[in-house]
């Protein structure tokens, strides 16, 4: 079954330090793209940073990286320097080249950044 | 350029009525997308659109319908509400239906 997993409901994290939200994903599927997503509590989910699953390098994107490891399933992403305005519901998302192109999306993770 | 355009922001509605929320695309954008996004979950496929034709559909009852218009608009058509049903609808375009989604703020709808 395709599948994301974020097993952190809620994390904290000091201003300008770095954070690391997990994503686990499940597929039998050899093609896919893995994305993270923010929301703010405006509800528009604004896209960060893009994974496909035969890319060697890891995404970078500004201050968001992705932690791609390709044989643990896992796309976690790091968001470096935080600020204020970071804190935010965090999505991972799945999607496959074959059949409809739609998201899978996990749970979440709630980001609090601190002063 | 213009980006993803829902409305109504938020509405409520009674258990049994209908609602049609709507979703202006991005400009140039051909496909869309909608999802419905439980209060603490993540959004959930409902189905997709591309040149006005349902191009997939996710697991939700035929009482969730969707139209795309000519010039690539939408919208999302609920009978028979239930209070499950309240959530945030979220409308996302795309040129292609092969990625790169712009998402919408989304319509919160209160069944009661």
């Amino acid at each position: 079954a395709q599948k994301i997993t974020q097993t952190q409901p809620g994390m904290f994290v000091q201003e300008k330090e770095a954070v690391t939200l997990d994503c686990t994903y499940d597929t039998s599927d050899p093609s896919y793209g893995l994305f993270w997503y923010k929301q703010p509590s405006s509800g528009e989910m604004i896209f960060l940073i893009y994974q496909g699953s035969y890319d060697q390098q890891n995404a970078t994107e500004g201050r968001y990286s992705l932690n791609f490891q390709k044989a643990r399933k896992s796309a976690n992403l790091v968001i470096s320097a935080s600020q204020l305005g970071d804190s935010a519901m965090y999505f991972c998302a799945m999607t496959h080249t074959s059949g409809t192109y739609k998201y899978i999306f996990g749970t979440g993770t709630r980001l609090k950044v601190l002063a | 350029e213009t980006g993803v355009t829902q409305s109504p922001t938020h509405l409520i509605k009674t258990r049994g009525q209908q609602v049609t929320l709507r979703c202006s695309s991005q400009s140039g954008h051909n496909t869309v997308s909608w999802y419905q996004q439980a209060l603490g979950q993540g959004p959930q496929f409902i189905f997709q659109y591309y040149r006005e034709e349902e191009n997939g559909r996710g697991n939700f009852p035929p009482r969730f319908s969707g139209l795309q218009f000519p010039n690539y608009s939408s919208e999302l058509n609920v009978n028979a509400l239930e209070l499950d049903d309240s959530a945030l609808y979220l409308c996302a375009s795309s040129l292609g239906a092969g990625g790169g989604y712009t998402f919408g703020s989304g319509t919160r709808l209160t069944v009661v």
